[in-house]
């Protein structure tokens, strides 16, 4: 298996709902990434988990939560989001750092209304 | 300044060009340097990466890194129609895991 499996692909959510994006991989790849994409734009990060501890944290607001239940697993808590934080959601892994770059999902993309 | 910089285009060229793709990057402590394609509505897929200078060849793609001008390149050879996309380099230094983007450059292949 070498694919980033997450759902959901898309998601619709109001200002005042709470969801969460999830993110899966069986490579034995020990970091994981969250990033966010705006339309024409590079992927900006987010967050990294490496050996399922948060190493680092891009000053995201907290309306932004993150979680790697175990080695496989990383999920997005959202709430309260805004309009503005409309976006493709990726996630992404790597075998340790990611210098041999990393493995991406085809990610969420995410509506708030 | 960006750390990575790159044309965002667009690059039109015709079916069976060779086409050059280019960064430039300002931090002289990124030893990691890789080449992303991302077709719409998809997550970026990793095509080449390279440890410091030097070039590397994998089918019809070629990726060199000329440290000393700070300058990365990809070269597609006989390029198809499902070359078509946003090709995104990146950058990152010896240690950590952290990868700096350049904004993408989108490719149209004109059959």
């Amino acid at each position: 298996d070498t694919e980033v499996t997450q759902t959901p692909k898309h998601l619709v959510m109001g200002m005042t709902n709470k969801k969460s994006l999830k993110c899966e991989q069986h490579m034995g790849h020990r970091a994981m990434y969250w990033y966010k994409q705006k339309a024409k734009k590079p992927p900006e990060l987010m967050f990294v988990y490496s050996y399922e501890k948060l190493s680092i944290n891009e000053s995201v607001p907290s309306r932004f939560s993150p979680e790697c239940p175990n080695s496989s697993l990383l999920n997005l808590h959202l709430h309260a989001l805004q309009p503005e934080d409309s976006a493709l959601y990726l996630c992404a892994s790597s075998p340790t750092g990611g210098n041999y770059g990393y493995t991406f999902g085809s990610g969420t993309r995410l509506t708030v209304v | 300044q960006k750390e990575v910089e790159q044309d965002p285009g667009p690059l039109s060229v015709p079916e069976g060009a060779i086409v050059s793709l280019n960064c430039t990057y300002s931090n002289s402590a990124f030893q990691y340097f890789m080449w992303y394609r991302q077709y719409s509505r998809k997550g970026p897929e990793l095509l080449m990466y390279t440890y410091s200078s030097g070039n590397k060849e994998d089918g019809r793609f070629t990726a060199q890194v000329d440290k000393s001008s700070k300058y990365i390149s990809l070269f597609i050879r006989d390029s198809q129609p499902s070359d078509s996309a946003t090709y995104l380099c990146a950058s990152s230094m010896e240690y950590g895991n952290k990868l700096v983007f350049g904004a993408g450059t989108i490719l149209r292949v004109k059959s």
